[in-house]
């Protein structure tokens, strides 16, 4: 099956720093979506990305879709104390069919903001 | 508002006994999901549903069931064949024809 990686596990920020997590897999996806996740709430759509290349901003958040279809990143500019989290990754494959049965998501990257 | 609302927030649930988790959308969605999410381990998808009356296993179904009779509705049973059912669930959908999908506020259910 796909095999998705996410980096880092945690990490521990100041407030005002840049924040940069990335994905990749072992096969090439066509789709990256990122999702963050408060304490025990559902996952929120931030961003999705269609096509390789691609650049999408959503206010402080920056994410890609890399050119090899096989990685993305996410960058969180100038951190505030409500970005504290666990974000996820989520691809699917070139090959699958639409919808989740071919989704694949990353394990996430905790953030936490040391004020 | 337009989203997807799962009930209850919090169950508890007796060895032996089976309980179900409410998922309902007003999206007009056509697919929608069932994932279990354990610390460390993020998202497994249990089942899941591309349109009413018809619904397939996602990589850990054993012990669970579902059913897809209304388009707006997929509950999700967790039988007392799940072992270890302690976690918490994620109902989600999208569109037929999408990749993105979208979740709800999620259920925590706990044996006692």
């Amino acid at each position: 099956g796909q095999q998705l990686n996410q980096s880092p596990q945690s990490m521990f920020i100041q407030e005002g720093e840049d924040v940069s997590m990335n994905c990749t897999s072992s096969s090439i996806f066509n789709t990256w979506l990122w999702y963050k996740q408060d304490p025990g709430e559902g996952p929120v759509l931030l961003i999705a990305l269609y096509k390789a290349g691609e650049l999408t901003s959503n206010g402080r958040l920056t994410a890609q879709f890399g050119i090899t279809r096989k990685d993305s990143f996410l960058n969180i500019s100038a951190s505030i104390p409500s970005d504290v989290g666990i974000y996820f990754c989520a691809g699917q494959g070139m090959y699958s069919g639409g919808g989740a049965d071919g989704l694949t998501f990353g394990k996430g990257t905790h953030l936490i903001i040391q004020p | 508002d337009g989203g997807i609302t799962q009930s209850p927030k919090y169950l508890f649930r007796k060895e032996g006994q089976n309980v179900t988790l409410s998922c309902e959308q007003n999206l007009n969605h056509d697919a929608m999901y069932w994932y279990r999410q354990d610390p460390g381990q993020g998202l497994r998808l249990i089942y899941y549903s591309q349109i009413v009356n018809d619904f397939q296993k996602g990589d850990i179904a054993e012990g669970y069931s579902v059913s897809r009779e209304k388009k707006e509705s997929f509950p999700l049973t967790v039988t007392s064949a799940q072992k270890n059912p302690t976690a918490f669930y994620l109902c989600a959908s999208s569109p037929s024809h999408g990749n993105t999908i979208y979740f709800g506020e999620g259920s925590w259910l706990t044996v006692v």
